[in-house]
C-alpha cells in the first residue's frame, strides 16, 4: 500500500522568511496530493492540493509542486505570518480511495 | 467547502463504559466516511472507513468489536468505543469527501478521556 514520508519534523522560521515541507510517497499510481493545517486541537483544514497532471499550483503565499517521477511533493509557504504557526500534514491517495497522512510538521513563526 | 459536524467535542467517561460519536454530512450525502486517531503530537491514523448500508472496512489492527461503526444514512455515521479503557484516551475525528469524491473534510473531532 501508499506510504507518505514526511520532512522536517519540525521547522522554525523568522517571520516574513519562506517555509518548505517535503512529502515523497510509494505508490506511483497515486494522483491526489492535498496538504492540510492543524492547530492545537482543531480540526485539519484543507488548504491546498494538486493533482497528478499538474506540476504546481499556487494560492496567495501558499504554493505545492509535485514532482512525479521523484514521487515527491512540497508545501511552499512565503512572507510567513505568525499565524501560520500550526502543524502541516501532506497526504497522497489514488482516486476514490483512503488517504494516507504524513507525519506531521510543526512549524513555528517566530516574531 | 463540505461541512462536517462532529458531536461531541469532549467527553470524560470512567473505564468500562461505552461512548458513541455522531458525525453528519452537513448539506451533503455521504455513502462513505472515514474515522481517524490521533495521539497527541502524532499523525492520523486512520481505523476504518465507514459504508452506508453495509459492513465497515477497519485498518488491520483495529478491533472491530471494540469500535462499533454504523452508517445508517447518507449523512450519518457513527462511532461507539464499546467498554472503553484508558488506553482508548485520544482525539477521535471523522472525515467525509466532499460530494465530487475527492476533497476530504475533517470533523471538529472528539477528545475522548477515560478515568
Amino acid at each position: 500500500g501508499e506510504n507518505v514520508e514526511q520532512h522536517p519534523s519540525t521547522l522554525s522560521v523568522q517571520e516574513g522568511d519562506s517555509a518548505v515541507i517535503k512529502c515523497t510517497y510509494s505508490d506511483s499510481a497515486s494522483n491526489y496530493f492535498p496538504w492540510y493545517k492543524q492547530e492545537l486541537g482543531k480540526r485539519p483544514q484543507l488548504i491546498i492540493d494538486i493533482r497528478s497532471n499538474v506540476g504546481e499550483k499556487k494560492d496567495q503565499r501558499i504554493a505545492v509542486t509535485l514532482n512525479k517521477t521523484a514521487k515527491h511533493f512540497s508545501l511552499h509557504i512565503t512572507e510567513t505570518q505568525p499565524e501560520d504557526s500550526a502543524v502541516y500534514f501532506c497526504a497522497a491517495t489514488k482516486g476514490a480511495q483512503k488517504l494516507v497522512f504524513g507525519q506531521g510538521t510543526r512549524l513555528t513563526i517566530n516574531p | 467547502g463540505a461541512v462536517v459536524s462532529q458531536h461531541p467535542s469532549r467527553v470524560i467517561c470512567k473505564s468500562g463504559t461505552s461512548v458513541k460519536i455522531e458525525c453528519r454530512s452537513l448539506d451533503f450525502q455521504a455513502t462513505t466516511m472515514f474515522w481517524y486517531r490521533q495521539f497527541p503530537k502524532k499523525s492520523l491514523m486512520l481505523m476504518a472507513t465507514s459504508n452506508e448500508g453495509s459492513k465497515a472496512t477497519y485498518e488491520q489492527g483495529v478491533e472491530k468489536d471494540k469500535f462499533l461503526i454504523n452508517h445508517a444514512s447518507l449523512t450519518l455515521s457513527t462511532l461507539t468505543v464499546t467498554s472503553a479503557h484508558p488506553e482508548d484516551s485520544s482525539f477521535y475525528i471523522c472525515s467525509a469527501r466532499d460530494p465530487l469524491g475527492e476533497k476530504l473534510f475533517f470533523g471538529s473531532g472528539t477528545q475522548l478521556s477515560v478515568l
